[in-house]
């Protein structure tokens, strides 16, 4: 089955720098890669996503990259704020299924 | 906005007792999933449900799981007799469609302690 990794597992960035987090994954068959941030008390909510006709994908302060032949996807956050200190999480789904596989999450704090 | 919601947000339950964590998906979305995450670890999948059936389910469904929409709003994950190793978060979440073309909406999340 899928297996996806994610680092680092703990990021601290001052405020107005960027950020990065990296994810790989195994199933050569996945095509869709999603982000989902979590606040404390919350479920994970989509902040972007990318498939795998597509190399980059970008949203304001947001954007995604996505290497298929290195199977590797990342997150960019840009001008970083204090609200967007949360756990990142990145996932995987194949075209035949529905369903998702997470790395296993990284903490973001952005100290103002 | 449209949410979906859990209740309870927390459940403290005794080993080999039933539970029967609750949601309510957005009400025009038509796959509904369950997720959980033990503290500390991955999210991880547990079941995919459509057409008033199991599309997907992981290793981790065994016997002790169902799940059920039993009046068309709700969608329920029932653990029979739960063990220690269940108490986690647990997350039930929707799309419109397949998760490959639609963003999956999650809950807040139900607590699950097993003590």
């Amino acid at each position: 089955g899928e297996n996806v990794e994610q680092h680092p597992s703990t990021l601290s960035v001052q405020e107005g720098d960027s950020a990065v987090i990296k994810c790989t994954y195994s199933d050569s068959a996945s095509n869709y890669f999603p982000w989902y941030k979590q606040e404390l008390g919350k479920g994970p909510q989509l902040i972007i996503d990318i498939r795998s006709n597509v190399g980059e994908k970008k949203d304001q302060r947001i954007a995604v990259t996505l290497n298929k032949t290195a199977k590797h996807f990342s997150l960019h956050i840009t001008e970083t704020q204090p609200e967007d200190s949360a756990v990142y999480f990145c996932a995987a789904s194949p075209n035949a299924g529905n369903m998702l596989t997470f790395g296993g999450g990284t903490r973001l704090m952005v100290k103002p | 906005e449209p949410e979906v919601t859990q209740t309870p947000s927390h459940q403290v339950t005794q080993m080999g007792q039933e539970v029967i964590l609750r949601c309510v998906p957005i009400s025009n979305h038509l796959y509904f999933y369950w997720y959980r995450q033990i503290l500390g670890q991955k999210v991880e999948f547990l079941v995919s449900f459509y057409n008033n059936e199991i599309s997907e389910k992981s290793e981790i469904f065994d016997d002790q799981f169902s799940v059920e929409r039993p009046d068309g709003s709700n969608f329920t994950l029932k653990i029979r007799s739960t063990k220690l190793e269940d108490s986690a978060m647990y997350f039930c979440a929707s799309s419109l469609r397949a998760v490959l073309n639609t963003e999956a909406f999650f809950g807040q999340g139900t607590r699950l302690t097993v003590v």
